[in-house]
């Protein structure tokens, strides 16, 4: 089966841009995760979708991000404006069923540079 | 608040040594903790966790509560175990994820 898709892979744009991330979760798979690695810092979660319905986004830093799920399908996450503190890698998982213990596949992450 | 801690940034052994990657966390209640693995230009995988008790490419953790340390272990370090390595906490049903800082290993020959 396809595993977890991200892209693009690598992003570089100009502070106060947008961007538009990307996640195509693996087939059948409710759960869908977002988490960042900030240069030098832990990964950090971010919003938790079960099909399309936000199911836990305390983790998300500001406005200035959007996470959509539209369909249950694909994720995207948007940050406009971008800032120079939102560089490093985003990830996207999924699962089949909630909690950690049902199998959550990573994807292989988006570098965002913000310069 | 949950955190977790993994002191090392870097840890370099040389093969055949025995490894540690040393792992704490804070939490109240009972927690089921992770390792996950991120090899060279491969995506992050979990390698174990707590709750299974098993030994994966040779790697085991024991959850002490009483320390509060999932620390992971090896005896015989190899050179494809070099990896950033990542200790998680889980302390809900949500399958929220909280992340050590992660410690790149490195396996010298």
């Amino acid at each position: 089966e396809a595993g977890v898709t991200q892209f693009p892979s690598h992003s570089v744009i100009e502070k106060g841009q947008t961007v538009t991330l990307r996640c195509d979760p693996i087939s059948g798979h409710d759960n869908l995760y977002w988490y960042r690695r900030v240069m030098g810092k832990e990964i950090k979660f971010l919003l938790h979708f079960v099909k399309e319905s936000k199911q836990d986004e305390s983790g998300m830093p500001n406005n200035r991000f959007l996470a959509e799920r539209t369909g249950g399908t694909y994720s995207t996450l948007k940050v406009q404006p971008a800032e120079l503190e939102d560089s490093g890698v985003y990830f996207c998982a999924s699962s089949q069923e909630q909690g950690v213990d049902y199998g959550y596949t990573f994807g292989s992450g988006t570098r965002l540079t913000v310069v | 608040a949950q955190r977790v801690t993994q002191p090392e940034k870097l840890l370099s052994v040389f093969k055949g040594a025995p490894v540690e990657l040393k792992c704490n966390y804070s939490y109240s209640g009972s927690p089921e903790l992770f390792w996950y693995v991120q090899y060279s230009r491969q995506r992050l995988q979990l390698l174990l966790r707590h709750i299974s008790r098993e030994s994966i490419k040779g790697f085991t953790a024991d959850l002490n509560k009483g320390e509060t340390s999932f620390h992971l272990k090896k005896p015989f370090a190899q050179e494809e175990d070099s990896a950033m390595y990542y200790c998680a906490l889980s302390y809900n049903q949500g399958g929220k994820l909280i992340f050590g800082q992660g410690t790149e290993l490195s396996v010298k020959p």
